[in-house]
């Protein structure tokens, strides 16, 4: 059974930082791709980023690059997410996934609430 | 940067047919996955590569991509198929790969 279990969600405030973390098992990590994606409260899903397989490929959405950046250590299965120069538009439930290309996201976390606010 | 079209909301009474749509341009071309998240969950991927199902996923479920709209059907709809449901399309040509449709809840 696929299981992603995502850690690291806390309040902080504008401008801080933080780094997300999901421990995925159950399934071969080496050969997935790995996504966040988050949803702010009452809104709709937003995709924010996804790492190919090696760590070697990554992207982004508009809203985030060159402010969070995503890696992988595939000998501890784990993914994670960093979050730098937060604003409280990145207010949000932030769910790690499996997949993020050509089938889909096949598999979610239950996701970690990340709260921006002064 | 690309866009991903859905109705707000859709009402179907239970055993009946609920049809979602989700246009974009020449999207038809691309893959198309949808997804349902019931209140208070994490969502559920329901259909993959426009029309495939998932291990689990009941048959009442079912989709279609042509042109500019690809369309989730859900048939014979129960009270737990109340939920939201995205679409989703993944274009590796473009720079941000991933993008979702902006949502449609259903209410049974």
């Amino acid at each position: 059974e696929v299981q992603l279990l995502e850690s690291g969600g806390d309040l902080k405030q504008p401008g801080g930082s933080l780094r997300l973390s999901c421990a995925a098992s159950g399934f071969t990590f080496s050969t997935s791709a790995m996504s966040w994606v988050r949803q702010a409260p009452g809104k709709g899903l937003e995709w924010v980023s996804t790492i190919n397989v090696s760590g070697r490929k990554t992207y982004y959405a508009d809203s985030v690059r060159g402010r969070f950046s995503i890696t992988r250590d595939n000998s501890k299965t784990t993914v994670f997410l960093h979050l730098d120069s937060l604003s409280v538009d990145d207010t949000a439930i932030y769910y790690c996934t499996k997949g993020g290309g050509s089938l889909g996201f096949d598999s979610w976390g239950q996701g970690t609430l990340v709260t921006v606010s002064s | 940067s690309y866009a991903l079209a859905q109705p707000p909301s859709v009402s179907v009474a239970p055993g009946k047919t609920a049809t979602i749509t989700c246009e974009g341009d020449d999207l038809g071309g691309l893959s198309v996955h949808w997804y349902q998240q019931r209140p208070g969950q994490a969502p559920l991927l329901v259909l993959y590569d426009d029309s495939s199902r998932p291990s689990g996923i009941p048959e009442r479920f079912s989709g279609s991509n042509s042109g500019n709209t690809a369309t989730l059907t859900i048939s014979r709809v129960e009270v737990g198929d109340e939920a939201d449901y995205y679409c989703q399309v993944w274009d590796s040509e473009l720079d941000h790969p991933n993008v979702f449709g902006s949502g449609t809840t259903i209410t049974v």
